[in-house]
């Protein structure tokens, strides 16, 4: 699965866009680009995920730029409650044999604290 | 709906005390996946079994020994536990099949110490 560099830590205005970048430079053209964050010590939640073209869905959208090397997830009106640890990951979708598993390479992500 | 469901929340054990961390999903998924997270890291997967009777090795399998019970069961277990095992430790579940599919659900975690 392809390495994937964030910021460490990012700040926004509660109300406000977030936006949080991530590169991964060594995609390969099957990877998928996959965004989760984790809200204190609780379980990492899904937010979304692409491969080539943009997403949004009811929490986020997925900006991923033509060249796949680098992408975007954007909070379009963040509030304190999207304080947390924001991963991104690239990988594979479907594992051998066509058998889909999700072995996730979770990194250091990004802290996006929210204030008021 | 209950998801993904770990027990114990909390352990404390004594170096070399045995134990057995159990999750259960009722989403019918075929993947489940066991991480360790250490204070201030990212998750590392231990193991993982792609589907009923399947399991593998992840990225930091020592120490552990895993059973895949049936479709919703999936167990972690420390035969003799160390200090460098204290942990929060996640399990999750994913279907499995299709081409776009990954996304994994977790569950709150288990938080064990290891004096």
């Amino acid at each position: 699965d392809a390495k994937t560099t964030q910021p460490p830590s990012m700040d926004c205005a509660e109300g406000r866009a977030a936006n949080l970048p991530c590169n991964h430079s060594t995609i390969s053209g099957n990877e998928y680009v996959y965004w989760y964050r984790q809200i204190h010590s609780q379980g990492p939640q899904y937010i979304i995920h692409g491969l080539k073209n943009n997403e949004t869905n009811e929490m986020a959208s997925l900006i991923i730029t033509e060249d796949r090397k680098s992408s975007t997830l954007i909070l379009p009106h963040a509030t304190l409650r999207d304080t947390a640890v924001y991963y991104c990951i690239v990988r594979f979708p479907s594992g051998a044999g066509g058998t889909s598993y999700g072995k996730l390479t979770f990194g250091q992500g990004t802290i996006l604290t929210v204030h008021p | 709906n209950a998801g993904v469901t770990q027990t114990p929340k909390f352990q404390v054990l004594k170096t070399g005390q045995s134990m057995t961390l159990q999750c259960a999903q009722d989403m019918n998924h075929n993947s489940m996946y066991w991480y360790r997270q250490d204070p201030g890291m990212g998750l590392r997967l231990i193991y993982y079994s792609a589907s009923e009777g399947t399991t593998d090795k992840g990225e930091v399998p020592n120490g552990y020994n895993v059973s895949r019970l049936n479709k919703r069961e999936f167990s972690l277990r420390l035969e003799s536990a160390a200090p460098s095992q204290t942990s929060v430790y996640f399990c999750a579940s994913s279907r499995a099949g299709g081409s776009n599919t990954g996304e994994l659900f977790f569950g709150e975690g288990s938080r064990l110490t290891v004096l």
